[in-house]
């Protein structure tokens, strides 16, 4: 079994600031992760994602997360943040033989930027 | 590429009527979607996995006769909401896992459906 743990529901960063988004995971088997947004009265749009290939994985909008496997965490970052990354933001793992792709999400992060 | 669709985007009606959301990958072909339930400030609940030419799987606590999924080609599956009821009002989001080539395992999400029961 799977699950994900995010840590702040709310983080609140200034414009040109770092975002670090904070994830740990539980799996017993090797992990696939993801990192989803989702803005307002929409979907979730893939950020990146972890498939055992390299643990510094860069996403879109200039965003990346580091897998490590001692730590079980999955942490988003953004060297600079922008006023259009104001989102929700969900860890998600997905694992094993059996699991048909399922997703277990985090609770998420509510990200928001202040000028 | 990697584009899911959904339709409608929203929808209100009448409790006592049926609702059907379509969800359409629409550049690949995906023999598992996957629907969710998302409450406001919530994380998505997992509803069922949907298996194009088989019965969905359904997670523990969602009726199976009250969600009908139909999953009738690689790319189409569909949710109807049956007798829908003002607590059925959610909304509602599809997912379609690409499983060809680097893709991998990934889940690509539809833009959701508001669905109002009044």
């Amino acid at each position: 079994a799977q699950s994900v743990t995010q840590l702040g529901s709310h983080v609140s960063v200034s414009e040109g600031a770092l975002v670090l988004l904070r994830c740990n995971y539980s799996s017993s088997v090797p992990p696939y992760l993801f990192w989803y947004v989702q803005y307002p009265n929409q979907g979730l749009q893939l950020l990146l994602k972890y498939t055992s290939a390299a643990t510094l994985v860069k996403g879109i909008n200039g965003f990346e997360a580091e897998f490590k496997k001692s730590e079980t965490s999955f942490h988003l970052t953004k060297p600079s943040a922008h006023m259009s990354d104001a989102a929700e933001y969900f860890c998600a793992v997905s694992g094993g033989a059996d699991s048909w792709g399922k997703l277990q999400f985090g609770a998420g992060t509510q990200v928001v930027v202040t000028p | 590429g990697a584009v899911v669709s959904q339709h409608p985007s929203r929808v209100i009606c009448k409790s006592g009527t049926s609702v059907k959301i379509e969800c359409r990958s629409l550049d690949f072909q995906a023999t598992t979607m996957f629907w969710y339930r998302q409450f406001p400030k919530q994380s998505l609940m997992l509803m069922a996995t949907s298996n194009e030419g088989s019965k969905a799987t359904y997670e523990q606590g969602v009726e199976k006769d009250k969600f009908l999924i139909n999953h009738a080609s690689l790319t189409l599956s569909t949710l109807t909401v049956t007798s829908a009821h003002p607590e059925d009002s959610s909304f509602y989001i599809c997912s379609a896992r690409d499983e060809v080539g680097l893709a991998g395992n990934t889940q690509y999400f539809g833009p959701g459906t508001r669905l109002t029961v009044l």
